[in-house]
């Protein structure tokens, strides 16, 4: 009940489209959802994260969305660009539980 | 400087050897993780630490042991290493308030033969 499935595992996106990532989770306990982005040989570092009071989120070219009576979260990239190529990971906790869950990662390739 | 450092960087081991990983960290947090990160499984905690006193297990903690020597300092040791340890290791550290936001070191790399 404490996983977060995350699809799909690779997307390869043109220069300009929209990039979708998404998530679902089962623990409705879960009240913070953020999303990592992480480059080769780098950490993962936050990128942009919502909480269940509102159902979207948006900085600069980044947008969560939000469904909490589908359970689902999903990360969109407008105007996606080849520096956005990277590994994404959603992830979900609860205030109290002190731990990240985290999905299983999407390698993202935004070709020129 | 890097907020969190790791070292080393890589590593190439045999199997059976004993290998500790170390994780340093200037920001001044309480809280501080191992996780490892394996294609197609994301990052997976190993162990957590919330203080010096206070170690917790991870959903993967089997063939792992750490020790918090000092709120700076949190090291990984694989007591006898296996291949399947074979993996990118991470160490994240985050504030007692605010956004639950965890930060992560540069990683470590370890090839187990």
């Amino acid at each position: 009940q404490q996983q977060v499935k995350q699809s799909p595992q690779s997307l390869i996106v043109q220069k300009g489209g929209i990039s979708i990532i998404n998530c679902a989770y089962e623990n409705t306990a879960f009240d913070y959802f953020p999303w990592y982005q992480q480059f080769p040989g780098k950490g993962p570092a936050l990128l942009i994260a919502i909480r269940p009071d509102v159902s979207e989120k948006k900085e600069g070219r980044f947008t969560i969305s939000f469904n909490k009576s589908a359970k689902q979260f999903s990360l969109h990239i407008m105007d996606s660009q080849p520096g956005d190529s990277a590994t994404y990971f959603c992830a979900a906790t609860y205030t109290g539980f002190q731990k990240l869950v985290f999905g299983t990662g999407t390698r993202l390739l935004v070709s020129p | 400087d890097a907020d969190v450092t790791q070292t080393p960087r890589n590593r190439i081991t045999k199997t059976g050897k004993r290998i500790m990983l170390e994780c340093s960290q200037t920001k001044g947090h309480d809280r501080m993780y191992w996780y490892r990160q394996d294609p197609g499984l994301g990052l997976r905690l190993i162990y957590y630490s919330f203080d010096v006193k206070d170690i917790n297990k991870g959903e993967i903690s089997d063939g792992y042991s750490v020790s918090r020597q000092a709120q700076a300092k949190f090291s990984l040791s694989l007591e006898s290493a296996i291949p399947n340890q074979t993996a990118l290791y991470f160490c994240a550290t985050s504030t007692t308030v605010g956004n639950d936001e965890q930060f992560f070191g540069p990683g470590t790399r370890l090839t187990v033969l």
